[in-house]
């Protein structure tokens, strides 16, 4: 089993609409989390980082259930530029080595 | 200021060739990491350096795999006897300090493709 599994996509959207991504994790130590947005032959970017009380930025909103392992991206209006591959990120502790899962791919269109 | 720089940008090798990838971290930056993906896949660790120790190496898929960073700046990634299997993009990050909550900067990677 992957330390980080995520829905493999691709999502195809409507600019203007709602899409949810959802991640699990095995590590129940890990101490982050974050969702990091990759462009095609781009490096990888942080987008945000993912708190237990949740916390949105503009129009993303990312939540962490601990019980669960269990990690969520939002994405409120989808944007023509919000199209990317988006990646679900753990820190299992220690010191700042990441463990990314293998991305979903949003495609947004007109 | 300048980011994490990489290069080559490209490399092509024949198998059995011995490739260097160089990552040049952000100034001042304790943390460098090297992480390699595949194609469809998110990238996976390899190493970890903090100033010029190594202090993980887990990740190294074989001992054809070496890094070193001897000044605690700019690190090389080497590859002997590369294989076709070891085709991928090479990324190196680097951030600030050691804390797990210190955000990584990416390079743009090498791509490298084994003929």
């Amino acid at each position: 089993r992957k330390e980080v599994e995520q829905d493999p996509g691709p999502f195809n959207v409507p600019e203007g609409a709602t899409v949810a991504f959802n991640c699990t994790y095995s590590n129940s130590a890990s101490q982050s989390f974050f969702w990091y947005r990759q462009d095609c032959r781009k490096e990888p970017k942080l987008l945000m980082s993912v708190y237990s009380s949740g916390n949105e930025d503009g129009r993303f909103t990312a939540q962490l259930n601990r019980a669960s392992q269990y990690i969520s991206l939002l994405i409120r209006d989808s944007k023509l530029s919000d199209s990317a591959t988006y990646l679900c990120v753990v820190n299992p502790g220690g010191y700042n080595k990441l463990i990314f899962g293998a991305g979903t791919r949003l495609a947004v269109h007109p | 200021g300048a980011g994490v720089s990489q290069s080559p940008r490209y490399k092509v090798a024949k198998r059995g060739q011995d490739v260097a990838l160089r990552c040049d971290p952000i100034s001042g930056h304790v943390s460098l990491f090297w992480y390699q993906q595949a194609l469809g896949q998110g990238p996976e660790f390899l190493t970890y350096f903090q100033n010029e120790a190594q202090l993980d190496k887990s990740g190294l898929p074989s001992d054809r795999f070496f890094a070193e960073r001897p000044e605690g700046s700019v690190s090389t990634l080497k590859i002997q006897r590369t294989q076709q299997e070891d085709s991928a993009v090479y990324l190196c990050a680097s951030s600030s300090s050691r804390g797990y909550e210190e955000t990584q900067y990416f390079g743009p990677g090498t791509r490298l493709l084994v003929l």
